[in-house]
């Protein structure tokens, strides 16, 4: 099945350092949608993207919905120890499937 | 359901015994998807329906695993045969509406099944 490539994979920073991460598609989305897991959780729902260009913000978080459709970043600010763990971007196919990034396996140290 | 119910939680089987695995979605979501999910990787797709009809099964492995919804609330994945490769986290998402807005899915607790 389709994967879509997210970087960086891993990410060691310091609390109250900001992180960006991104995902590229080589297919078109009309959704963008942010995911957090941690362990042994599913994934939960941060942010979701409507429109190509659009850029939402929930709390600490900022995502953008690239203007190609086959892009996405998130962004979280002043990071904090409950940050941890790891993100996965999904993009919605024009047939509705959800398909998921690699993930992006955050850890901050206090 | 107040959210996405999956069971068993666990399942440990034998090397090929049929397993059988379901899905309660949240109430009234139209949507209901079936993904896999190994350690440390995304949810890689595997099937969906839109109510009761099966709308891509492209993601399913191979013809010993099946999918269905009949009365368009719970599903049931089956595996048949198991086999060592099979053993991974098998997660179900529920979205409300089918194909448009908000298209968010939301996740159950997930069935880890181990085959020995």
């Amino acid at each position: 099945g389709q994967q879509l490539n997210q970087s960086p994979q891993s990410m060691f920073i310091q609390e109250g350092e900001d992180v960006s991460m991104n995902c590229t598609s080589s297919s078109i989305f009309n959704t963008w949608l942010w995911y957090k897991q941690d362990p042994g959780e599913g994934p939960v729902l941060l942010i979701a993207l409507y429109k190509a260009g659009e850029l939402t913000s929930n709390g600490r978080l900022t995502a953008q919905f690239g203007i190609t459709r086959k892009d996405s970043f998130l962004n979280i600010s002043a990071s904090i120890p409950s940050d941890v763990g790891i993100y996965f971007c999904a993009g919605r196919s024009v047939g509705n499937q959800f398909y998921f990034g690699t993930g992006t396996s955050l850890t901050v140290i206090p | 359901g107040a959210g996405v119910s999956q069971s068993p939680r666990y399942k440990v089987t034998k090397r090929g015994q049929d397993v059988a695995l379901r899905c309660d979605p949240i109430s009234g979501h139209v949507s209901l998807y079936w993904y896999r999910q190994a350690l440390g990787q995304g949810p890689e797709f595997l099937t969906y329906f839109n109510y009761e009809a099966q709308q891509d099964k492209s993601g399913l492995p191979n013809d010993r695993f099946s999918a269905e919804r009949p009365e368009g609330s719970i599903s049931t994945l089956t595996i048949q045969r198991t086999e060592q490769r099979d053993s991974a986290m098998y997660r179900c998402a529920s979205s409300y509406l089918a194909g448009g807005p908000p298209g968010e899915l939301f996740f159950g607790e997930g069935s880890r099944l181990t085959v020995l």
